[in-house]
């Protein structure tokens, strides 16, 4: 299937645990930022999203916390399981009708 | 079941030869989509759709054309094609005009151009 990238940064975790997934975003202006899943050989996968009018969302095993005094976003995976591995983006709305994605995490969940 | 579909998956071409690759979606939606993905530079807006007959560039639109002539459709035309455009490339619907909903992304097409 397609690569993603070879040079990711990558999260080790072992299956159980939870995991924290970080992103520092770039505009101040953003008002809307969603969490995206990939597998290998799959397209980008949606995961929870949160608005700039609240710090934290919760979904099934997954919460995300927003901190716009440092631009800075993260994802908790609760009780990570192999089916977790993947790499995981962030994404701002910073530009009307635009999507801006970070770089992406490889996590990897050992059993 | 609902899903975006792209054609072809896999696309092996020369510099110069002007080629189409294929975006539908089956959920009404309004706003479309087109990204790149390259390793180390993330996915990257191509161009976008709020409805039929609206398009707009994103952050990377240079050597690329888009049209929405339908709801359903959006493909993405590379009228000459360069090496520098090999990478892979997704097509994303959501179901308003807007980004500030989940978009659905398909399953993506590996484009070479030698």
């Amino acid at each position: 299937g397609e690569s993603v990238g070879l040079h990711l940064p990558t999260l080790s975790v072992q299956e159980g645990d939870n995991s924290i997934i970080n992103c520092a975003y770039s505009n101040s202006a953003s008002d809307y930022f969603i969490w995206y899943k990939q597998e290998s050989g799959k397209g980008p996968q949606f995961i929870i999203d949160i608005r700039s009018n609240m710090d934290k969302r919760q979904g099934q095993r997954v919460t995300v916390l927003l901190n716009k005094t440092v631009k800075h976003l993260s994802l908790q995976i609760a009780a990570t399981q192999p089916g977790d591995s993947a790499v995981y983006f962030c994404a701002e709305n910073n530009a009307g009708n635009m999507l801006t994605f970070g770089g992406g995490t490889r996590l990897m969940v050992k059993p | 079941e609902a899903q975006v579909t792209q054609n072809p998956r896999y696309l092996i071409t020369v510099t110069g030869k002007k080629l189409t690759v294929t975006c539908s979606q089956n959920m009404n939606h309004e706003y479309m989509s087109w990204y790149r993905q390259d390793p180390g530079l993330g996915l990257r807006q191509i161009y976008y759709s709020m409805n039929v007959e609206v398009t707009d560039k994103g952050d990377v639109p240079e050597g690329y054309k888009v049209s929405r002539k339908e709801k359903r459709n959006f493909p993405l035309i590379l009228e000459s094609p360069s090496p520098n455009q090999t990478s892979l490339y997704f097509c994303a619907s959501s179901r308003r005009g807007g980004v500030s909903y989940e978009q659905y992304f398909g399953p993506g097409t590996r484009l070479t151009v030698t």
